[in-house]
């Protein structure tokens, strides 16, 4: 079964500061990886997605994640947060292509500061 | 997105009583999911519906829960005689292939059991 974990439900920077939200994924067979964004009394919008192409995967808004298999990993970065950026982050993750088990994070509230 | 509607935004019900969550998928769109959204949790998914089809129930409960998408008009997740348990946000997404990967969401719909 696949899974992932958000590690940290609350991330706080101020506004500049490099944003750093960490996706662990566990998946028996090759993942297909993405993140999401929520942003307050909206629904989620896909940020953008890891399909075995190359490892270091450019988003929307500056947001990019590298696909690390040896560390399990695929986090979500940003060099200079914008207030714009408040949100909430969810990694997901889905074994196949057209599977419709995609399994979500419990989300990552990022906060930037003045 | 704002391309999938979701009706109502908040929901209230006390136990026991039906609570009908309506979806309107974008425009061109025939494939409608569902997922369920706890407190402190991520997105777990439910079903998959297509036109007049369930596709994937893999995540419903067995009981009291059900859903639809009829021919004409949005898709339907019924849940009857609910309990506290059921409180939570249900988004809904569609796509137009039916690939997960180009999922776009509704708003939600927060369900209160009181």
């Amino acid at each position: 079964a696949q899974s992932v974990t958000q590690l940290g439900s609350h991330v706080s920077v101020s506004e500049g500061a490099l944003v750093l939200l960490r996706c662990n994924y566990s998946s028996s067979v090759p993942p297909y990886l993405f993140w999401y964004v929520q942003y307050p009394n909206q629904g989620l919008q896909l940020l953008l997605k890891y399909t075995s192409a190359a490892t270091l995967v450019k988003g929307i808004n500056g947001f990019e994640a590298e696909f690390k298999k040896s560390e399990t990993s695929f986090h979500l970065t940003k060099p200079s947060a914008h207030m714009s950026d408040a949100a909430e982050y969810f990694c997901a993750v889905t074994p196949a292509r057209n599977n419709n088990d995609m399994r979500f994070g419990a989300g990552t509230r990022l906060t930037v500061k003045p | 997105n704002a391309g999938v509607m979701q009706n109502p935004r908040h929901l209230v019900r006390r136990r026991g009583q039906e609570a009908r969550l309506r979806c309107s998928p974008m425009k061109g769109h025939s494939h409608v999911y569902w997922y369920r959204q706890l407190p402190e949790e991520g997105l777990k998914f439910m079903v998959y519906l297509q036109k007049e089809n369930i596709i994937d129930e893999s995540g419903m409960p067995k009981e009291r829960f059900s859903a639809e998408f009829p021919k004409e008009g949005p898709s339907i997740l019924r849940i009857q005689q609910v309990v506290r348990g059921d409180s939570a946000a249900y988004f809904c997404a569609s796509s137009l292939q039916g690939v997960p990967e180009k999922l776009f969401f509704g708003s939600g719909t927060q369900l209160s059991v009181l």
